[in-house]
């Protein structure tokens, strides 16, 4: 186990609606990056918060969005789901900017988008 | 397109036999490389990584090869076992984190008895 935690297992929503994702950190860790996994597929980069600012980003939108919190947790919110938004959501946590950047993923969140 | 790719989705070998996964990559640029193991319903586990200014870097059980040349990277497991069993990623870095890993579609690795 990594430390790294995610909420909720399973998500449902409609076409439309906006959803949050939450992620707790491995302990000690500053940088929070976030990756969509659909069905079949690697992870594809979207996001990531280094001390609470975001530090860089991947080819999606800007429905896509996050935040990180002083304890380094971090949300995903995604607006006006779309049913291509159906994917596994990964978090991964790194000990801060340096390279390499080692990272460690969470079990991950189940979206389906209907 | 992606720049790292697989170039087999399913791979099965005999139990305690070795087992080679492949991967290819684009960007001669990337400095970074990572191989994952993800079991079903788990997110992403590390296994080896390895820097563009080596070759070779062995783990327990496992070893990365890197060939810059041919932009090609391997994992190597040594008697494979049924616990290996899992989809294998291959994952390059670009500029030390800020873009994120970059990752190939995978292979499955399925161990016969």
């Amino acid at each position: 186990e990594t430390g790294v935690t995610q909420s909720p297992t399973h998500l449902i929503k409609t076409r439309g609606q906006q959803v949050t994702l939450r992620c707790s950190s491995q302990s000690g860790h500053n940088t929070v990056s976030w990756y969509q996994q659909a069905l079949g597929q690697g992870p594809q980069f979207i996001f990531q918060y280094y001390r609470e600012e975001e530090n860089g980003r991947g080819n999606f939108p800007p429905r896509f969005s996050g935040l990180q919190f002083p304890n380094y947790s971090s949300e995903l919110n995604v607006n006006a789901l779309e049913l291509d938004d159906s994917a596994l959501y990964l978090c991964a946590s790194s000990p801060g900017l340096a390279s390499p950047p080692e990272q460690y993923f969470g079990p991950g969140t189940r979206l389906t988008v209907t | 397109g992606e720049s790292v790719g697989l170039h087999l989705p399913t791979l099965s070998v005999q139990e305690g036999d070795n087992s080679i996964i492949n991967c290819a990559y684009s960007n001669s640029a990337s400095d970074y490389f990572i191989w994952y193991k993800q079991e079903s319903g788990k997110g992403p586990q590390f296994i080896i990584d390895i820097r563009s200014n080596m070759d070779k870097r062995q783990g327990q059980r496992v070893t990365v090869l890197l060939n810059k040349t041919v932009k090609h990277l391997s994992l190597q497991i040594a008697a494979t076992q049924p616990g290996d069993s899992a989809v294998y990623f291959c994952a390059e870095n670009l500029r030390g984190g800020a873009d994120g890993l970059t990752f190939g579609k995978g292979t499955h690795l399925i161990i016969q008895p």
